[in-house]
């Protein structure tokens, strides 16, 4: 298993681009989280998904648009990249049932500057 | 008052020494708990999950106060590689089990 993979790995954008930043997941999770964290601070989650076909907004969503059409992948598009998105981004999956979820895995995460 | 709570420290140890970290949680209907590490620059990572009954792995012990909403992890025996950022994350039930994490708590173990 290669768990959740993430990619790029870093990525350099200019103010006003767009691009995806991809995840997939190959241990059949149904949830599936996109955080990011400024340095020295706290992971906030931007969107999430509890299977394909279903998104919702997280703690800080504007700027950023998901989709999910499989259970595998769940990438992240940036519209209109602005220096605020300079973060690093982290995916993450977990497995849930029965009204329990159990634990995240995450990807190596990217690192995006945007200048 | 936020949804987790964690003291940021950082948490200054010598090698060798045990220390402990609590966590305190605003939602009474909360039903997982876990302890993530997270190293600089790199990916949170599953340390141990916190059941009700309290639960030990190696020279880590977790631990669940339902009535008094806290968890806490307890470290004996530090060593420098123990040197990192501890993360609690508290999980709801129910139709979508909201995840919260904490900012986490720093502990440098010092030689």
């Amino acid at each position: 298993n290669a768990g959740v993979t993430q990619t790029p790995k870093f990525r350099i954008l200019k103010i006003g681009q767009s691009m995806t930043l991809q995840c997939t997941q190959d241990m059949n999770h149904n949830y599936m989280y996109w955080y990011r964290q400024d340095p020295g601070m706290g992971l906030k989650l931007i969107y999430y998904s509890v299977g394909a076909g279903i998104t919702d907004k997280g703690e800080v969503p504007n700027g950023y648009n998901v989709s999910r059409s499989t259970t595998e992948d769940f990438p992240l598009r940036l519209e209109l990249a602005a220096p605020s998105q300079t973060s690093v981004y982290f995916c993450a999956s977990s497995y849930s049932s029965g009204g329990l979820s159990y634990e995240q895995y995450f990807g190596p995460g990217t690192r995006l500057t945007v200048t | 008052r936020k949804e987790v709570e964690q003291d940021p420290g950082p948490f200054n140890v010598p090698e060798g020494a045990t220390v402990a970290f609590n966590c305190t949680y605003s939602n009474s209907a909360s039903q997982s708990f876990f302890w993530y590490r997270q190293d600089c620059r790199k990916e949170p990572k599953l340390l141990m999950s916190v059941y009700s009954s309290g639960n030990e792995d190696g020279r880590f012990t977790a631990q669940l106060n339902r009535a008094s909403q806290y968890i806490s992890l307890l470290i004996r025996d530090s060593k420098l590689s123990d040197s990192a950022t501890y993360l609690c994350v508290v999980s709801s039930s129910g139709g979508y089990q909201k995840v919260t994490f904490g900012t986490g708590t720093k502990l440098q173990v010092i030689p």
